[in-house]
């Protein structure tokens, strides 16, 4: 089955750089949810889409945003990097609505800042 | 306080012991509930989703104690395998597409 999809897998950049983070959901999800993990720590929710608008915001920062296109994928656009950006990055996807809302994830972006 | 506690562990246990782990959470209003698996390194994978009445795959066991507030993982004959970090996970009804994470309870099943 088709799993989420995130690119690129790896990338290094840095300290004031920019990046760009991509994430194909699973066919007909309609939901992203974008996490932030840094070294020995669960998973900090940054920010999520349903239906292209949205639909939260957690801890993300200002030098940070996201959207989600047309064809429901999303991407997660960093700017003025710092050396704290360093953390693997997932997308996870779901069915937004209420009785199937499992999250899937992504294998993840390992964002190292140098 | 965090959403969602859970002991960080970590549990070691030898192959075919029985463990159990705990997470409470503090919304009341929180609806759906899930147990995570995550491999150092990779991304979270589901592991059950967890049911008012209580679930069971194989040797997993999934319980929701809503007058209490928690949700406990039972694993039994454990395996070299499962050693990983269980992550719990709620998700509130007030707010549609919030999912709260617990810190991850650390499993390590040795030989």
């Amino acid at each position: 089955a088709a799993g989420v999809i995130q690119s690129p897998r790896h990338l290094i950049k840095e300290k004031r750089e920019t990046a760009t983070l991509k994430c194909y959901p699973i066919p007909r999800h309609d939901t992203v949810y974008w996490y932030q993990q840094g070294p020995g720590q669960d998973p900090q929710f940054l920010i999520s889409f349903y239906e292209k608008m949205q639909s939260d915001k957690g801890s993300i920062p200002d030098r940070f945003s996201a959207q989600q296109f047309s064809d429901y994928h999303s991407e997660l656009n960093m700017s003025s990097l710092e050396l704290g950006d360093s953390a693997l990055y997932f997308c996870a996807s779901s069915l937004g609505k209420e009785n199937t809302d499992t999250q899937y994830f992504g294998p993840g972006t390992r964002l190292t800042v140098l | 306080r965090k959403e969602v506690e859970q002991d960080p562990g970590p549990f070691n246990v030898p192959e075919g012991a029985t463990v159990a782990f705990n997470c409470t959470y503090s919304n009341s209003a929180s609806q759906s509930f899930f147990w995570y698996r995550q491999d150092c390194r990779k991304e979270p994978k589901l592991l059950m989703s967890v049911y008012s009445s209580g679930n069971e795959d194989g040797r997993f066991t999934a319980q929701l104690n809503r007058a209490s507030q928690y949700i406990s993982l039972l694993i039994r004959d454990s395996k070299l395998s499962d050693s990983a970090t269980y992550l719990c996970v709620v998700k509130t009804r007030n707010n549609f597409n919030k999912f709260y994470f617990g810190s991850g309870t650390k499993l390590n099943v040795k030989p």
